[in-house]
């Protein structure tokens, strides 16, 4: 399994401003991605950030307002950029852990933002 | 089509056993995940199935996966009311470990 840490927990933010959210992971990963959970709804892929190269990111969300950076191979960072009320959701980072030839992905704790 | 789809509310009798379906579209799933969400938490990895099986049994949890019907139910064993929260199915294609998430169930369990 993973351990994954991220911070800050939680954050009330007014609007305009940016928040950036650090996921640190306690053993190597090659890919980590990171997801939007508004309230009362499900998970959506915002982006997967691999070591060494650009983040990939999903229909509907651009770089310019999320970027992400991954310097290395147990950590990530996501930037909500210029925020708005509509921003406010949990921010959650999972990796892809292989074990024995399958695929578990575990998640962080989430980061809790409200945007006022 | 990306969906994957779950009714929304389940209610039992602490005792009783759960079974929480889903649905999904997409046949080239090679894994397909379930997840438990309590209040204010993230997410716990309960169980997962590879998708060329047809049941996995973990001590109370039991997945059984219709691969021709795309259909994946979670069982629950001697439901407690520690089980009460939100249950997450999810689907990966490849290699690429994007995951598709179903709307969730609300697990509640009455003593």
């Amino acid at each position: 399994s993973a351990v994954i840490s991220q911070k800050p927990s939680r954050d009330i933010c007014q609007r305009g401003t940016s928040l950036t959210i650090q996921c640190q992971v306690d053993s190597q990963v090659t890919m980590m991605f990171w997801y939007r959970q508004q309230p009362g709804q499900s998970l959506t892929l915002i982006a997967t950030a691999n070591q060494g190269s650009e983040a990939t990111y999903e229909s509907g969300f651009v770089i310019d307002k999320f970027p992400i950076s991954r310097p290395n191979l147990t950590f990530s960072t996501l930037t909500v950029s210029n925020m708005s009320p509509e921003d406010s959701s949990i921010y959650l980072c999972s990796v892809d852990v292989v074990t024995s030839g399958s695929y578990e992905q575990y998640f962080g704790p989430g980061t809790r933002l409200t945007v006022t | 089509g990306e969906d994957v789809e779950q009714s929304l509310f389940l209610s039992v009798r602490e005792g009783d056993s759960s079974v929480i379906n889903c649905t999904y579209t997409d046949s080239s799933s090679t894994y397909l995940y379930w997840y438990k969400q309590e209040p204010g938490a993230g997410l716990q990895l309960l169980t997962y199935i590879f998708s060329n099986m047809d049941m996995k049994q973990d001590q109370r949890l039991t997945v059984l996966l219709n691969k021709k019907d795309k259909h994946l139910s979670l069982r629950i064993a001697d439901t407690q009311t520690g089980d009460s929260a939100i249950y997450f199915c999810a689907e990966t294609r490849g290699n690429t470990g994007k995951l598709i998430f179903g709307q969730g169930t609300t697990l509640q369990v009455k003593p």
